[in-house]
């Protein structure tokens, strides 16, 4: 399986401000995925994370708030824009190998906006 | 956006005992994928399994994929206090899509 870290781990940002998360794994992979889990819920989808182009995202999530980067097949970045409490939450970066069809998580970072 | 039901939502054991949880869907999937998740952690995967009625085990787990495709299961042996935590279930539906989509999830806590 391939080893995914995150930073930062944790950050309580203010209101209004934005945040880049990184995500950096040891191995070349085809799909990069970033999640967002609420307190309590379970793992909801915001994009892939496509090298060399705009990410796809889903329903109800748009580049202006969360711009994605995937400049190479092992590093992505995801920005939170424009803060508000409603975007406290764990985000989770997500990868596919290249030999197989399962997915691996990152170990997220915990976000509070006051 | 879209999530299969995962049961029980919840669950408190003794030590000791077995466990079952179950994902369900009106959907066929291709693939499920079973994760437990600790407290402040990333999900951890714990089984793949890839055909119908197939049935696979990582150590006291054993997962299976339903017959219909449109199910799978997770069974734990003989509970142990650090087996705490949440299980997510996640399917992909047939070719042509490379998303998972993920269960409810299942809240364990066991009892020493």
């Amino acid at each position: 399986s391939a080893v995914i870290s995150q930073k930062p781990s944790r950050d309580i940002c203010q209101r209004g401000t934005s945040l880049t998360i990184q995500c950096q794994v040891d191995s070349q992979v085809t799909m990069m995925f970033w999640y967002r889990q609420q307190p309590g819920q379970s793992l909801t989808l915001i994009a892939t994370a496509n090298q060399g182009s705009e990410a796809t995202y889903e329903s109800g999530f748009v580049i202006d708030k969360f711009p994605i980067s995937r400049p190479n097949l092992t590093f992505s970045t995801l920005t939170v824009s424009n803060m508000s409490p409603e975007d406290s939450s764990i985000y989770l970066c997500s990868v596919r190998p290249l030999d197989g069809n399962e997915q691996f998580f990152g170990p997220g970072t915990r976000l509070t906006v006051l | 956006g879209q999530q299969l039901n995962q049961s029980p939502q919840s669950m408190f054991i003794q030590e000791g005992e077995d466990v079952s949880m179950n994902c369900t869907s009106s959907s066929i999937f291709n693939t499920w994928l079973w994760y437990k998740q600790d407290p402040g952690e990333g999900p951890v995967l714990l089984i793949a399994l890839y055909k119908a009625g197939e049935l696979t085990s990582n150590g006291r787990l054993t997962a299976q994929f339903g017959i219909t495709r449109k199910d799978s299961f997770l069974n734990i042996s003989a509970s142990i206090p650090s087996d705490v935590g949440i299980y997510f279930c996640a399917g992909q539906l047939g070719a042509g899509t490379y998303k998972y989509i993920f269960g409810t999830g299942t809240r364990l806590k066991v009892l020493a």
